[in-house]
């Protein structure tokens, strides 16, 4: 299993909504990742989470709230965001031992 | 500092020919690069990377890439284009650690032409 899981794949939410992104992955990596991805940029990294712990924080609004239940799970919890937080947000792992990162498909964010 | 510069923004290109996608990096440290993909509306996928060792990796769908160092470059080729391959394309350098971030390109995107 190779596979990092987003839920849900398109959520719209006004700007008085909390709502939350929820990532999963099974493949035992100690390091899991937010990135946001506007149309046609690259993605830019949000949080990191390194053995559970917070150790990257890009200096994110603090509507943006990250969260590591446990080594598998990394949730975003969102409130009073705002229309230009439309974007798309991934959730990505990795093992460490091999560099790269590996990436769920996405949660598409639409702030009205 | 450290980046990653991917020259191209927008290529075109016949299906049936090849194609090279440029990028160059500023790394401090030994640099672990990739090469990602990315279909409109979907996640990154990872097409190949360098560690170490042959400078010439191979990746999957045809892909391969070369490091040269005297460059500081890690460009993409594949010798004939599908029509599939139209997407955008991330070069990407990083540090061999859990918990290191990224570095991304701007991408390339590619367009195939029939």
């Amino acid at each position: 299993d190779t596979e990092v899981t987003q839920t849900p794949k398109h959520l719209v939410m006004g700007m008085t909504n909390k709502k939350s992104l929820k990532c999963e992955q099974h493949m035992g990596h100690r390091a899991m990742y937010w990135y946001k991805q506007k149309a046609k940029k690259p993605p830019e990294l949000m949080f990191v989470y390194s053995y559970e712990k917070l150790s990257i924080n890009e200096s994110v609004p603090s509507r943006f709230s990250p969260e590591c239940p446990n080594s598998s799970l990394l949730n975003l919890h969102l409130h009073a965001l705002q229309p230009e937080d439309s974007a798309l947000y991934l959730c990505a792992s990795s093992s460490g031992e091999a560099g790269e990162l590996f990436f769920g498909e996405g949660s598409r964010l639409t702030v009205l | 500092a450290q980046s990653v510069t991917q020259p191209d923004i927008h290529i075109t290109v016949s299906e049936g020919a090849s194609l090279e996608l440029r990028c160059n990096y500023s790394y401090g440290a030994t640099p672990y690069l990739f090469w990602y993909v990315q279909s409109p509306g979907q996640g990154l996928q990872l097409l190949l990377k360098y560690f170490s060792g042959d400078t010439l990796v191979q990746g999957i769908k045809g892909f391969e890439a070369e490091f040269k160092r005297s460059q500081s470059s890690f460009n993409l080729r594949k010798p004939s284009v599908h029509w599939s391959d139209a997407a955008e394309y991330f070069c990407a350098v990083g540090a061999r650690q859990a918990g290191t971030a990224l570095i991304f390109g701007k991408g390339t995107t590619l367009s195939v032409s029939s």
